[in-house]
Formats: structure tokens, sequence, C-alpha cells
């Protein structure tokens, strides 16, 4: 089944505690990227990737880091998590063959609550 | 990237066609117009997707005006499932995406 899988779906942490989302999908596509939604703010594009070893900043990628060593992969890291980074955060993926990038498909959704 | 400007939210009852209309005065030669649905915690579904005239797919139809500076989402004959959050984007190519707020649909028995 051709689906973007994010894990953990729901992390509690602390303060400065690092931490990694993992991000895959099994359909080949070469864009990646990464959202955070926050009530009253919609979906808000934190890093996205274009291809392997390819990252550029979205809108919001202050105290984010992320890579992209393979094709499937694209983990979200927080290098020192504070709570105004508590939210959801989806990552995506689509095709970019020349053509819109934008039939994107959504992983469940993480739950990050920092503390 | 074009802006986008669509009513926050709006109110159908079931049965009834809804429409949608998003704003984009801005848009570039090269951009698509492209619609996402999205239920509470989940992330958002691809809904349709065009470049002029009219789309139409299973699930809605998609309208734009040959200036190409509006666009209006068509849902026929809603349902309460149908009751989420409608996303008009613009754009294309390998670039930043912006989604916006959207347009919240509530679906009245």
């Amino acid at each position: 089944e051709a689906q973007v899988t994010q894990n953990p779906r729901y992390l509690i942490t602390v303060t400065g505690k690092k931490l990694t989302v993992t991000c895959s999908q099994n359909m080949n596509h070469e864009y990646m990227s990464w959202y955070r939604q926050d009530p009253g703010l919609g979906l808000r594009q934190i890093y996205y990737s274009m291809n392997v070893e390819v990252t550029d900043k979205g809108d919001v990628p202050e105290g984010y880091k992320v890579s992209r060593k393979e094709k499937r992969n694209f983990p979200l890291i927080l290098e020192s998590p504070s709570p105004n980074q508590t939210s959801l955060y989806f990552c995506a993926s689509s095709l970019s063959y020349g053509g819109p990038t934008y039939e994107q498909y959504f992983g469940p959704g993480t739950r990050l609550t920092v503390t | 990237l074009a802006k986008t400007t669509q009513p926050i939210s709006m109110d159908s009852y079931e049965g009834q066609e809804v429409n949608i209309t998003c704003s984009h005065n801005n848009i570039a030669t090269n951009d698509y117009i492209t619609w996402y649905q999205q239920f509470p915690s989940q992330g958002p579904r691809f809904i349709i997707q065009g470049y002029k005239t009219k789309v139409t797919n299973e699930v809605a139809s998609l309208f734009i005006p040959a200036d190409r500076k509006s666009s209006t989402l068509s849902l026929p004959r809603v349902s309460l499932s149908d009751t989420a959050v409608y996303y008009c984007l613009v754009g294309g190519g390998y670039q930043k995406v912006t989604f916006g707020i959207g347009t919240k649909l509530q679906v009245i028995p």
C-alpha cells in the first residue's frame, strides 16, 4: 500500500531534550516536506526537499533541522525543543517530474508536546 | 508564490451543492490551482487540480475563469462526511508550499 509513515504518532518530552521524528514514504517520490499545524494558523511548511541531499527552508524553519540522505526518508530533528514547538506535525511527499508538485500525500501526523 | 484568499467558514445543508471560491489575483503563468480537504487530526487529502477552464473528478469540480484570478471548488450534494477544512493552493514546480488557514465547511443535517 502506498503510504507515508511517521513515528512516533504521539510524543511528550521536556524542554531541551533532542528528538527526531521519522518520516518514510514507499512511493519513490522525489519531493518531501514537513508541516506544522497550530490552531488558527493553518498548515505551515517547515522544510522541504526536492531530492536526496537537496533541502530548503519553508515558512517556519527556526528550531528545526532536516536531512535527506535517502530518497524514502526525511527525518525532522529538534535539537533543543521548546514549548512553542508543541504542535501537530505532518510529513508529506509527492512526485516532482517537472510538473506541479501539489498532489502531496500526507502522513498520519505526530502530536508533539514539549513541557 | 501567489497569495490566496478564501472564506474562513461556510455552512451548508445536506444534499446541497457547495461552492467555495478562492481569489488569487497574482497567479503566475506556470501556476496550477490545487484543492485539499482536511478532517480533524488527519493530514490533508488532495481533491482536485487544474490549470484553466473546468476539471471534474469523482469527488468535485473545479471551475477556473479565463483570467485565472479566481477558482471555485464545487462539491455536489454534500453529506455530513464532507464537513472539513478545504484549502486552495496556487503554485507549481519545485518550491515552497503555502496552505493558509482554509475554509471550514460545516454540513448541517
